[in-house]
């Protein structure tokens, strides 16, 4: 799986957008872009996913350049719930199903009044 | 729907002693996987199953055991515990061919 890279931390305004980006230099073109989040120790939340395309749904918007390398995870009006670790991963799907999702260290985002 | 159900929720065990993680779902989700995290790391897969009697190696292997008989549940086994088993354990579970995994609240485990 291609390893990704995030900023350890970040810090957002309540009410504002929250931009996470991730680089994904060594991604192939099978391996999709997941975004999952941790809440103080709780288990890992599915957030979004894509494979090239933009996509959008309920929770946040998954934006990936043109050349795969990077992607930018947006929160379109953050609020404190929203303070949480999330995680930038790529992956593919196993032949036989499933994915192995490696998870790095995540960003920070810290959702401010 | 409960989600994805891991038993027990904390855990003290003396090094060598065994035990199992239980983890249940009612999603009827053929893959299911097992993850560790370690103070301020991320969760390393410890072994998966993409349907009942199938199973492989994920990351981190070594000391544990799984084995999966239904669809719904999916047991990780510590055959002699030692104190770098030390970390909270996660299941998680999904659809084969989908990408959006459930994942439990987690088994917190020390191990002295």
């Amino acid at each position: 799986d291609a390893k990704t890279t995030q900023p350890p931390s970040m810090d957002c305004a309540e009410g504002r957008a929250a931009n996470l980006p991730c680089n994904h230099s060594t991604i192939s073109g099978n391996e999709y872009v997941y975004w999952y989040r941790q809440i103080h120790s709780q288990g890992p939340q599915y957030i979004i996913h894509g494979l090239k395309n933009n996509e959008t749904n309920e929770m946040a918007s998954l934006i990936i350049t043109e050349d795969r390398k990077s992607s930018t995870l947006i929160l379109p009006h953050a609020t404190l719930r929203d303070t949480a670790v999330y995680y930038c991963i790529v992956s593919y799907i196993l032949t036989g199903g499933g994915n192995k999702l490696t998870f790095g260290t995540g960003t920070q985002l810290k959702v401010e009044l | 729907n409960a989600g994805v159900t891991q038993t027990p929720k904390f855990q003290v065990l003396k090094t060598g002693q065994s035990m199992t993680l239980q983890c249940a779902q009612d999603m009827n989700h053929e893959y299911m996987s097992w993850y560790r995290q370690d103070p301020g790391m991320g969760l390393r897969l410890i072994h998966y199953s993409v349907g009942a009697g199938i199973t492989d190696q994920g990351e981190v292997p070594n000391g544990y055991n799984v084995s999966r008989s239904t669809t719904e549940d999916f047991p990780l086994r510590l055959l002699s515990a030692a104190p770098s088993q030390t970390s909270v354990y996660f299941c998680a579970s999904s659809y084969v061919f989908t990408t959006e995994a459930f994942f439990g609240q987690g088994t917190r485990l020390t191990v002295v």
